[in-house]
């Protein structure tokens, strides 16, 4: 059974461009979570989303962010006009279930902002 | 306000010997308290998760303890190997959600 898988792992834009970061899940597993890590500060919740639902975005910034789970596909995390602030390591996780179920993360996807 | 503290911020050990990590939240209301460990450039792996009527859990050389009452939580390594250089992050959830507030990690280094 295969793990959560991120692409690009690493991608690079310049100031302005879209930014589209993929996820997808463990088999089996419904339930989709995307985090923000900057250096030296800790995983930031961004959004938690189920097969074409959105449940949660509370961390998500209002402008420029957007997530998506369609029912066929990975998820999408996508950024529009990136900003150097952008720049970060991103990570999605999925569970199988709803609360408190365990939370498997991905390798994650190095934003560069030039 | 939901927040996660930990501490130290970073450690240096020799191989084999013992250490603890610390963990204080407030985040309510609280439904567990999870422990990853994210070797550098990947993704965080869970090593417990405990509920709130969990005092103590294992897995392998790596026992969590959780006190609901004053809302801390310990990471104890022992006989620590050069592989457990990492950071070590711990992480809360509140109930009704599946959202997580983590705090900024302690970073281990174990040394010969």
């Amino acid at each position: 059974n295969a793990g959560v898988m991120q692409n690009p792992r690493h991608l690079v834009r310049r100031r302005g461009q879209e930014a589209r970061l993929r996820c997808s899940p463990m088999k089996g597993h419904s339930h989709v979570y995307w985090y923000r890590q900057l250096p030296e500060e800790g995983l930031k919740f961004m959004v938690y989303l189920q097969k074409e639902n959105i449940i949660d975005e509370s961390g998500m910034p209002k402008e420029r962010f957007s997530a998506e789970f369609p029912k066929e596909g990975p998820s999408i995390l996508r950024i529009q006009q990136v900003v150097r602030g952008d720049s970060a390591a991103y990570f999605c996780a999925s569970s199988p279930t709803a609360a408190g179920s365990e939370q498997y993360f991905g390798p994650g996807t190095r934003l560069t902002v030039t | 306000k939901n927040q996660v503290e930990q501490s130290p911020q970073s450690l240096i050990i020799l191989e084999g010997k013992n250490c603890t990590l610390q963990c204080n939240y407030t985040v309510s209301p609280f439904s567990n308290l999870r422990w990853y460990k994210q070797d550098t450039g990947r993704g965080p792996v869970s090593l417990t998760i405990m509920t709130f009527s969990e005092n103590t859990k294992s897995n392998g050389r790596y026992t969590a303890t959780l006190d609901a009452d004053t809302k801390q939580s310990s990471l104890h390594i022992t006989a620590s190997q050069l592989s457990d250089s990492a950071s070590y992050i711990c992480g809360a959830e509140r109930g009704g959600g599946n959202k997580l507030t983590f705090g900024t990690g302690t970073q281990l280094k174990v040394e010969l």
